[in-house]
């Protein structure tokens, strides 16, 4: 299957520090990327759409000045927590389509972050 | 989306069938059925999708029902490698430019335990 890599794997930052994770599509282009987000024992909640060249579009009661989201390119999506706490502790995970009809979605490994 | 009602848990012997059901009593004739699963702290892995057909892949089986309002992932062949949660989503999908565009929206999932 298609490869999405996010980086880094896992971050611990200060209280009050940014962080920038970022998801690319290693061997396709994608003009649609997604974010979600994963407490302990929870199911993944999608945070936002990342639109290549374009705003992104975020779910209900996500903070779009919190949780920055670049899409510069066709292989790259950036998700920016700034001014982190430690509720913002959590696993993000990014994902991407192929262009084509009706094709899955390839998920990156996940970050962990941790803000202590 | 539409909603899917899974069971939270599951047990299956190695080496045996592992059928997972999952309920999407409101799909609308243009959602698609995907099957994720995913292991700990891991992304959420594509195992299969399908519209109103039956599908087979490498990995599983998906059989939808004629009145598409449920269907079910079979692991033929069971192993200790395939413990994880099981997520069942049904997806709207949007065609633009050729590609197909759509948001995954988890649920619980089905918690699978192969045991030896």
């Amino acid at each position: 299957g298609a490869v999405v890599s996010q980086h880094p794997s896992w971050v611990i930052c200060k209280s009050g520090t940014s962080v920038k994770i970022e998801c690319r599509s290693l061997d396709f282009q994608a003009t649609t990327m997604f974010w979600y987000r994963q407490f302990p024992k929870q199911s993944l909640m999608l945070m936002a759409t990342s639109n290549e060249g374009s705003k992104a579009t975020y779910e209900q009661g996500v903070e779009k000045d919190k949780f920055l989201i670049n899409h510069a390119s066709l292989t790259l999506s950036t998700l920016t927590v700034t001014s982190a706490h430690p509720e913002d502790s959590s696993f993000y995970i990014c994902s991407a389509s192929r262009q084509g009809r009706h094709t899955e979605a390839f998920f990156g490994q996940g970050t962990r972050l941790t803000v202590v | 989306d539409a909603k899917t009602t899974q069971p939270p848990s599951m047990d299956c012997a190695e080496g045996r069938a592992a059928n997972l059901p999952c309920n999407h009593s409101t799909i609308s004739g243009n959602e698609y059925v995907y099957w994720y699963r995913q292991i700990h702290s891991q992304g959420p892995q594509y195992i299969i999708h399908g519209l109103k057909n039956n599908e087979t892949n490498e990995m599983a089986s998906l059989i939808i029902t004629e009145d598409r309002k449920s269907s079910t992932l079979i692991l033929p062949h069971a192993t200790l490698r395939d413990t994880a949660v099981y997520y069942c989503i049904v997806r709207v999908e949007w065609e633009w430019g050729g590609t197909s565009y759509g948001k995954l929206t988890f649920g619980q999932g089905t918690i699978l335990t192969v045991h030896p």
